[in-house]
This record gives structure tokens, sequence and C-alpha cells, in this order.
């Protein structure tokens, strides 16, 4: 969905390194998500944020910090990267005013790998 | 503990046959429950979705899910499948304690041959 954003699309680094994956949404949704992707795990919620001054951990939330610098903006840290960080990111936003509200809406992801 | 289960890690149909997706579910109350699909290369769509009415919930794409209460079952179904259907597809299920946050299942990789 191109109202939800993710920079960087792939990412190489090695253990130990800290970085930021970054999300963007032009949808004006309060609520916003982050997510890894596993193969035969499915998706595991990481943070969620239901405003600029709500942050919440989610199932696997240790490693890893966010940041909601604004409403649109809501990025994902890892401070010091190990191996078994290496998966699929993706950010998802959702309004409950939306007449759907459950309904989540997800950026491209981020493929990272970590050596 | 909510939770969804996807027993299939893969489908295989042949196009123009119909096709079934798999879940059940596990919650205590209601379950307001979801289907997702993820085309490649790209983030999650929302399919459909069941919270209250008619067993039978008509989604995208020419897709449908039955809710069964007695068998805690939420299959996701299409009467003609087309090989542009093939796709990794979600169950997911609301997490009552949590509001907007989804549970998601394992998925499920439906493969459709010409």
């Amino acid at each position: 969905d191109a109202d939800v954003t993710q920079t960087p699309r792939n990412r190489i680094t090695k253990t130990g390194k800290r970085i930021m994956l970054e999300c963007s949404q032009t949808k004006g949704h309060d609520r916003m998500y982050w997510y890894r992707q596993d193969p035969g795990l499915g998706l595991r919620l990481i943070y969620y944020s239901f405003d600029v001054k709500d942050i919440n951990k989610g199932e696997i939330s240790d490693g890893y910090s966010v940041s909601r610098q604004a409403q649109a903006k809501f990025s994902l840290s890892l401070e010091s990267a190990i191996p078994n960080q290496t998966a699929l990111y993706f950010c998802a936003t959702s309004d409950p005013k939306w007449q759907i509200k459950d309904e989540q809406f997800f950026g491209p992801g981020t493929r990272l790998t970590v050596l | 503990a909510q939770s969804v289960a996807q027993p299939e890690d893969q489908v295989n149909v042949a196009e123009g046959n119909p096709l079934t997706v798999k879940c059940t579910y596990s919650v205590s109350g209601n379950p307001y429950l979801f289907w997702y699909v993820q085309y490649p290369n790209r983030g999650l769509q929302f399919l459909l979705k069941y919270i209250t009415g008619d067993n039978l919930v008509k989604g995208s794409y020419g897709f449908e899910a039955e809710f069964n209460k007695s068998q805690t079952s939420f299959h996701l179904k299409k009467p003609s499948a087309l090989v542009s259907d093939s796709a990794l597809y979600f169950c997911a299920v609301r997490d009552m304690a949590g509001a907007d946050k989804l549970i998601f299942g394992t998925g499920t990789r439906l493969q459709v041959f010409p």
C-alpha cells in the first residue's frame, strides 16, 4: 500500500551494529504497529503505538526499541543487531474511526539480514 | 489467550477448481476473525472479517469465509481458483485484551496451477 512506506526496503548489517527502520504513513491514522515475519511463524507484534504519546510492547519487544516522532512516523531500532533478528519487518496502521476499524494497512516490508 | 491455527503450510489447487484454506481459532467469548493475503514482495492486504451476523462472509477478489462456531473454524473459500490467487494467506483474531491488536496464524501458502 503506497500510503504506508518503509525505508530501507532491504538492509544487510553486521552483528552488533545499531540500525533503524523507518515507517511513514499518509493515511492520517493514529495507530501504528511493527511486526516481524519469519517463515513458519507468521507475523509477531514487536511494538505498537495508539498515538504519539502512547508506546506499548508487543509479543517480542526484547532487543528492539521504537520512536513515534509524529503521527505519521514510527521508527524501529535494533540497538545491537544479532543474527536471529534476520527477518522481514512490516509496519502497519489502523484507525478506530475507520469503517472496518480492525483493518490494518501494511507497508511493503523491510528485509533485514544480520550477518 | 486468543490464538488461531492454520494446519496447512501449503495448499495446491488447479485453476478453476474450488479452494479452501483452513483456520481454527481459540478465544474466550465471541471472536473477531480476519483473513489477510500477502502477494510476493508486498505487505499484507485485508480480505475480509467476521464480527457477527451471517456466518458466510464475502470479501475481496471473490473470496468468502465460513464461520462455524461449533467447529471453531473460519475457513477461507473461493468457488473457482485463479493462478493470480497464488499467495500467502493469514488468518487472524482480534486480541480482546487490547483493542486493534491482531494475533496472526502462521500462514498458508496457496499455489494455483494452470
